[in-house]
């Protein structure tokens, strides 16, 4: 299986701050790769697939991009409504591997 | 697009349950679908997928053998019969869209807001 690992864990940041969560894969997986946004409580949301392709909705200051092993899920000018758990997956395979998710919260 | 689960609970070890996931708002039957669960705390985990027609389906690891994925489509319905739970197995369970086949690159699209499985004595 392919496995998926995120960086950081966690990561704390202020209102205005631009952040980069990043998502290795053990081998190449191309294109295939989504990005989740999940707040406490609640189910994920899609915000990314192929790797830079936003779902309907999602506000451009979020932006997905890399190829093959390693890839950004970058968030420009964080908002208040940003801080929760991000998950990237690969869907390279049937499996559809998640990440370990990166939690970011407030500073 | 709407899911719906059901059918969570507690349950003690070795027991069993049979989650459901109402679907409506697009054609049922033109979908992948899977189970994803996220035990307390941890990230997200697939368990369980099935083709769109039910003739293909695939399970995590841990869960092969007591798990059973199955879908009515005429019902607009998914269903995941767990068997012989463990106390492991505890987690939310979230029905999922797979664009598998209706997208060359795909993703989870649409999620319930899953039902809580807790198997405890």
């Amino acid at each position: 299986d392919i496995q998926m690992t995120q960086s950081p864990s966690s990561l704390s940041a202020s209102v205005g701050d631009r952040v980069i969560i990043t998502c290795r894969a053990s081998q190449s997986v191309s294109s295939y790769l989504s990005w989740y946004q999940q707040k406490p409580g609640k189910a994920p949301k899609l915000l990314f697939f192929a790797a830079s392709t936003p779902q309907s909705g999602v506000p451009s200051r979020f932006s997905g991009s890399g190829s093959g092993r390693d890839f950004a899920l970058t968030i420009t000018s964080l908002q208040p409504e940003d801080f929760a758990t991000y998950y990237c997956q690969e869907s390279f395979t049937i499996h559809r591997t998640f990440g370990q998710g990166t939690k970011l919260d407030i500073k | 697009v709407q899911l719906v689960e059901s059918g969570g609970g507690l349950v003690q070890p070795g027991g069993s349950l049979r989650l459901s996931c109402a679907a409506s708002g697009f054609t049922f039957s033109n979908y992948w679908m899977r189970w994803v669960r996220q035990a307390p705390g941890k990230g997200l985990e697939w368990v369980a997928n099935i083709k769109e027609d039910g003739s293909e389906k695939d399970y995590v690891e841990s869960v092969k053998g007591r798990y059973t994925i199955s879908r009515d489509n005429a019902k607009d319905s998914l269903y995941l019969q767990m068997d012989s739970l463990r106390a492991e197995d505890t987690a939310m369970y979230f029905c999922v869209r797979d664009t598998d086949g209706r997208s060359y690159y795909p993703s989870f699209d649409y999620w319930g807001r899953g039902t809580q499985v807790t198997v405890s004595s």
